[in-house]
């Protein structure tokens, strides 16, 4: 199975300041259709995930344009421009290109 | 709008089995590959195995902690998606989410596995 590994695993930020959030695959997640299945998701305490990002940079709808998701290949990163309360929870990379999904391992974010 | 909604949790013995049921309403099912992710208490998600729709050969793939175990079929006349889980170990014991790619997640539903 790919492999995905998330650092930091603990992100205590600022309000109003930026946060930032690395993904690597053991492996390449270029597709063969030429498409990158790399998501980025958000789960809020007591809440189900939700997913942020798809494709490696395409927002969810209703999905506030603070969040970017960035990167290739085997490289990928989750980017909160200025965090908010409302952003505290953990944050899953996802990748759809190998046969079996396979999750990061979860950084989580809080307030400072 | 969009539902997901899972249920059938419950307390379960080693070795028992249990059926966990998701309704799903708000879009086209039958067209909707399926999956189901589970979350141990404290931990990250895990994937455990999805259902291609019918049109795509309706095959199912499964993560290898279940593969034998777990099976995932579906009804699309009742836009319902389940989850049959068969020799359950203490280490099944997690939140069971149904999702699909586009129309989100479940609430979720809880799987203890204890004597």
């Amino acid at each position: 199975d790919v492999v995905m590994t998330q650092s930091p695993l603990s992100l205590p930020v600022t309000l109003g300041q930026p946060a930032s959030i690395s993904c690597r695959s053991s492996q390449s997640l270029v597709f063969s259709d030429g498409n990158t299945y790399l998501d980025w998701f958000q789960q809020r305490p007591g809440q189900s995930p939700r997913r942020l990002i798809y494709k490696v940079s395409n927002r969810d709808s209703g999905v506030p344009d603070r969040f970017s998701g960035s990167g290739s290949g085997t490289d990928f990163t989750l980017k909160i421009s200025r965090v908010e309360a409302e952003d505290v929870g953990v944050y899953y990379c996802m990748q759809g290109t190998h046969w079996t999904w396979t999750f990061g391992q979860g950084t989580k974010v809080e307030i400072k | 709008e969009v539902q997901l909604v899972e249920s059938g949790g419950g307390l379960v013995k080693p070795g028992g089995s249990l059926r966990l049921s998701c309704a799903a309403s708000g879009f086209t099912f039958n067209n909707t590959w399926m999956s189901w992710v589970r979350q141990a208490p404290g931990k990250g998600l895990e994937w455990v195995g999805r259902i291609k729709s019918k049109t795509d050969g309706g095959t199912t793939d499964y993560a290898a902690p279940v593969k034998g175990r777990f099976t995932i079929s579906r009804d699309d006349s009742k836009n319902t998606l389940y989850l049959q889980m068969n020799s359950l170990k203490t280490e099944d014991t997690a939140v069971y989410y149904c999702t699909s790619e586009d129309w989100g997640w479940g609430q979720g539903t809880l799987v203890t596995v204890s004597s």
